[in-house]
């Protein structure tokens, strides 16, 4: 079993749409939960980070986590082309290795 | 330049050649890390250096050989690799402690195994 399962995809949905992504993990000593977007060519950059369980907002962005059902969730709303990427969930204990899931790729058509 | 600078962007090599893949930081953090990304795969983690010091192998083959002569500089020797060894390549810092802000990573190495 993967310490983090994600579903590769691809999703697509019509602009303004609100879309859902989300991942499992295994590892019940996850205590830090991170979302990663990747445009096409570049790296992983940060767009959320969480502390155990609870909602983050942030604009359009909503990162939140369920440590009971181990489940993790991004939401974005008034979904935009620009949101067109690969969004990575991860994990991490603390320390430094940080468990990444294989990413969904998100289509936002205009 | 600031952030994380990867070089070079593509890679196509022999299975016998020998080459180097080198990361760069001016973000001022301790750790630097390399990852593989291949497709529909999670990003695995190969490498750890913390302060200089190798902190992790992900039991990665030995044909893949980490340097890391400071904080800011990272290189990754490659030689005698397999074709299943082509993928993307990114090196990431962060800064120990300070996990809220994640990593920065570059935007990677395209590797090719011919």
């Amino acid at each position: 079993q993967k310490e983090v399962e994600q579903d590769p995809g691809p999703l697509s949905v019509p602009e303004g749409a609100i879309v859902s992504l989300n991942c499992t993990y295994s590892n019940s000593a996850f205590q830090y939960f991170m979302w990663y977007r990747q445009y096409s060519r570049k790296g992983p950059e940060l767009l959320m980070y969480t502390y155990s369980s609870g909602n983050k907002e942030d604009g359009r962005f909503t990162a939140q986590v369920d440590k009971s059902s181990k489940y993790i969730s991004l939401f974005i709303r008034d979904s935009q082309p620009s949101d067109s990427a690969t969004y990575l969930c991860a994990s991490s204990t603390g320390g430094f290795k940080t468990i990444f899931g294989a990413g969904t790729r998100l289509f936002v058509k205009a | 330049e600031t952030g994380v600078t990867q070089t070079p962007r593509h890679l196509v090599m022999g299975m016998t050649n020998k080459k180097s893949l080198k990361c760069e930081q001016h973000l001022g953090h301790n750790a630097m890390y390399w990852y593989k990304q291949s497709a529909k795969k999670p990003l695995e983690l190969m490498f750890v250096y913390n302060f200089k010091e190798q902190t992790e192998n992900n039991s990665v083959p030995s044909r893949f050989s980490p340097e890391c002569p400071n904080s800011s500089h990272l290189f990754l020797h490659l030689h005698t690799l397999q074709p299943e060894d082509s993928a993307l390549y990114l090196c990431a810092s962060s800064q120990p402690g300070q996990i809220n802000y994640g990593y920065t990573f570059g935007s990677g190495t395209r590797l090719t195994v011919v």
